[in-house]
């Protein structure tokens, strides 16, 4: 157990439905991340959320749309995705994303594994 | 850009012997170095990172790695392979004075009884 759950752990969806991924974390931390990891190629960061105020989107289609209600939650929107979106959605947290002795020590869920058929 | 570089997609090693898994970096300034370890149908766990200090950092499951300035290297370590290190590995470094990382493309460690 890192702390970090998300949910579900696998969703198969049409490219005409709209999903949501939910993560949620129980460490008191005050950032959260979305990863994408594909087949093949490196971990992309998709979003980043710090004190619930989105700092980072890495020039990611809208048709991922972030939300972030509070620290400890952080959903990540479906909707038309493509069939190259499958991948392994992962979610971290931290303490935070303005550095320090804590930089880059993510706690990171067990993913959701998305199909897009 | 801070970017890491991990040159194998594969490791292979017999159970016993010692491994390295290889990481170079590309970093302005003093870097932070981790490393990272997902198990099948699992998410990332941290194993150790370099701040400052000793060259030689000890971490998790028997892991070290060696920071190399000369070389940019990162080396990550261990004497005894056991069958059960194996598992995808990620060299990682934060942009300056981010929390966020960047990874590198993960090698492949299998370790054969």
């Amino acid at each position: 157990e890192t702390g970090v759950t998300q949910t579900p752990r696998h969703l198969v969806m049409g490219m005409t439905n709209k999903k949501s991924l939910k993560c949620e974390q129980h460490l008191g931390h005050n950032a959260m991340y979305w990863y994408k990891q594909s087949a093949k190629k490196p971990l992309e960061l998709m979003f980043v959320y710090n004190f619930k105020e989105q700092t980072e989107n890495n020039s990611v289609p809208s048709r991922f749309s972030p939300e972030c209600p509070n620290s400890s939650h952080l959903f990540l929107h479906l909707h038309t995705l493509q069939p190259e979106d499958s991948a392994l959605y992962l979610c971290a947290s931290s303490l935070g994303t303005s550095g320090g002795a804590n930089t880059g020590e993510l706690f990171f869920g067990e993913g959701s594994r998305l199909t897009v058929l | 850009a801070q970017s890491v570089a991990q040159p194998e997609d594969q490791v292979n090693v017999a159970e016993g012997n010692p491994l390295t898994v290889k990481c170079t970096y590309s970093v302005s300034g003093n870097p932070y170095l981790f490393w990272y370890v997902q198990y099948p149908n699992r998410g990332l766990q941290f194993l150790l990172k370099y701040i400052t200090g000793d060259n030689l950092v000890k971490g998790s499951y028997g892991f070290e790695a060696e920071f190399n300035k000369s070389q940019t290297s990162f080396h990550l370590k261990k004497p005894s392979a056991l069958v059960s290190d194996s598992a995808l590995y990620f060299c990682a470094v934060p942009p300056r004075n981010t929390g966020k990382l960047i990874f590198g493309q993960g090698t492949t460690l299998q370790v054969k009884p």
